[in-house]
């Protein structure tokens, strides 16, 4: 099956400084990406969503200056949390879906970020 | 952001009994998937169902297409401690998933 990589898989950086996710789409060429955050014990919220070559398109409430999206190929999307704060203490995890119509998505295996 | 109502929140049973989950939505969805995550993990596809009124099983377990295709529900039956985990249906008009609230399994051997 469909194979998504993420990492690192846990991450602990200081209040201030930038953190960089990596998601690769391991046997398949993955046209849109998804970066999703999870806090404890809730559902998985919508970041925003990449697409190879193109612009990120953010969800409502994300800012965009500070999780930097990069999909610059079709097997690699980078989510840079620039200057962290405790309260980005989070369960990253990305996703991805082939270009064809209704293909599921497939998800990586999450990053923890704890800023201090 | 927008979430589907999934119900029930947790359930606590015993090994080898039949549970049942279900996810309900305010919009027409064109799919649905089901999902279990295992703590510290990401989810893991169970089921996707792509055609309202479609019934799929997978193993132990079977997930049905609502026929409004506002809703989904999925069985496991003949529970085993494995099981445990948090099961979040997903649901996908055209491009955006949208994730339910989870409902949380726990297994009594």
């Amino acid at each position: 099956g469909a194979v998504v990589s993420q990492h690192p898989s846990r991450v602990i950086c200081k209040s201030g400084t930038s953190v960089k996710i990596e998601c690769r789409s391991l046997d398949f060429q993955a046209t849109t990406m998804f970066w999703y955050r999870q806090f404890p014990k809730q559902s998985l919220m919508l970041m925003a969503t990449s697409n190879e070559g193109s612009k990120a398109t953010y969800e409502q409430g994300v800012e965009k200056d500070k999780f930097l999206i990069n999909h610059a190929s079709l097997t690699l999307s980078t989510l840079t949390v620039t200057s962290a704060h405790p309260e980005d203490s989070s369960f990253y995890i990305c996703s991805a879906r082939t270009g064809v119509i209704n293909s599921p998505l497939h998800f990586g295996n999450g990053t923890r970020l704890t800023v201090t | 952001g927008q979430q589907l109502n999934q119900s029930p929140q947790s359930m606590f049973i015993q090994e080898g009994e039949d549970v049942s989950m279900n996810c309900t939505s305010s919009s027409i969805f064109n799919t649905w998937l089901w999902y279990k995550q295992d703590p510290g993990e990401g989810p893991v596809l169970l089921i996707a169902l792509y055609k309202a009124g479609e019934l799929t099983s997978n193993g132990r377990l079977t997930a049905q297409f609502g026929i409004t295709r506002k809703d989904s529900f999925l069985n496991i039956s003949a529970s085993i401690p494995s099981d445990v985990g948090i099961y979040f249906c997903a649901g996908t008009g055209f491009q955006k998933l949208v994730f339910g609230t989870g409902t949380r399994l726990l297994v009594s051997p």
